[in-house]
């Protein structure tokens, strides 16, 4: 069974930087590409970065671009996020691909952690 | 970036009944189109992948439909446990964009 567990959430003030952490298990981790999707609450869903199954390819929304970097190692998935803004609040999902790829061969959020909530606030 | 537009936002309906819900794409996407199921308090579930073909486990009263830019999520004769939110998802272009959603609740 995938299991996706995502910790490192917390409230942090403004300009703050946080660091998210998911492990992966029941799965080839390094066979799959990974994501973080966000939903602040009462919100839809927002895609906020993944990485290919090798690391190859990284993608970013417009919104995180320069202050996000998602990375990777034999298990685990991680999204270092700086200079934090209230916008930035909402739960964050690790989510498992069903491809290898970020897009066309992939692109597909078939198993999804329970979310970790951030809370970026004075 | 492509935006997903979903239609309706909400929609009334009981059991048995046939639900489509349409997602709209600002250019064209071929099937690269995508559709989740996410209930109050729960992280989402995937349902179709490339416009139609069907996840595991999905019951087969879920179906998917379209190309281009306009697709359709059918949900056959509805179930007590598929009322929930749906979102389409393009998996085209990053940045990967999701529809704002569709509500389906009981009449």
């Amino acid at each position: 069974e995938v299991q996706l567990v995502e910790s490192g959430g917390n409230w942090v003030q403004p300009g703050r930087s946080l660091r998210l952490s998911c492990a992966g298990s029941g799965f080839t981790f390094g066979d799959k590409a990974m994501h973080w999707v966000r939903q602040a609450p009462g919100e839809g869903l927002e895609w906020v970065s993944g990485i290919s199954w090798n690391a190859g390819r990284i993608g970013y929304a417009d919104s995180v671009k320069g202050r996000f970097t998602i990375s990777r190692d034999r298990n685990s998935l991680y999204l270092q996020m700086n200079s934090l803004t209230p916008e930035d609040t909402a739960f964050y999902f690790c989510v498992k691909d069903k491809g290898y790829n970020i897009l066309l061969d992939g692109g597909w959020f078939d198993s999804w952690g329970q979310g970790t909530l951030v809370t970026v606030s004075s | 970036d492509i935006q997903m537009t979903q239609s309706p936002s909400s929609l009334f309906a009981s059991v048995g009944d046939r639900v489509t819900i349409t997602c709209r794409a600002s250019q064209s996407i071929a099937t690269y189109l995508n559709w989740y199921q996410q209930k109050p308090g729960r992280a989402p579930k995937f349902l179709i992948y490339a416009a139609s073909s069907l996840h595991s486990g999905v019951p087969s009263r879920f179906s998917g439909s379209g190309s281009g830019t306009d697709f359709i999520l059918t949900i056959s004769s509805l179930q007590p446990e598929d009322f929930a939110t749906y979102f389409c998802q393009q998996s085209y272009n990053t940045p990967l964009t999701f529809g704002q959603g569709t509500k389906l609740e009981i009449k």
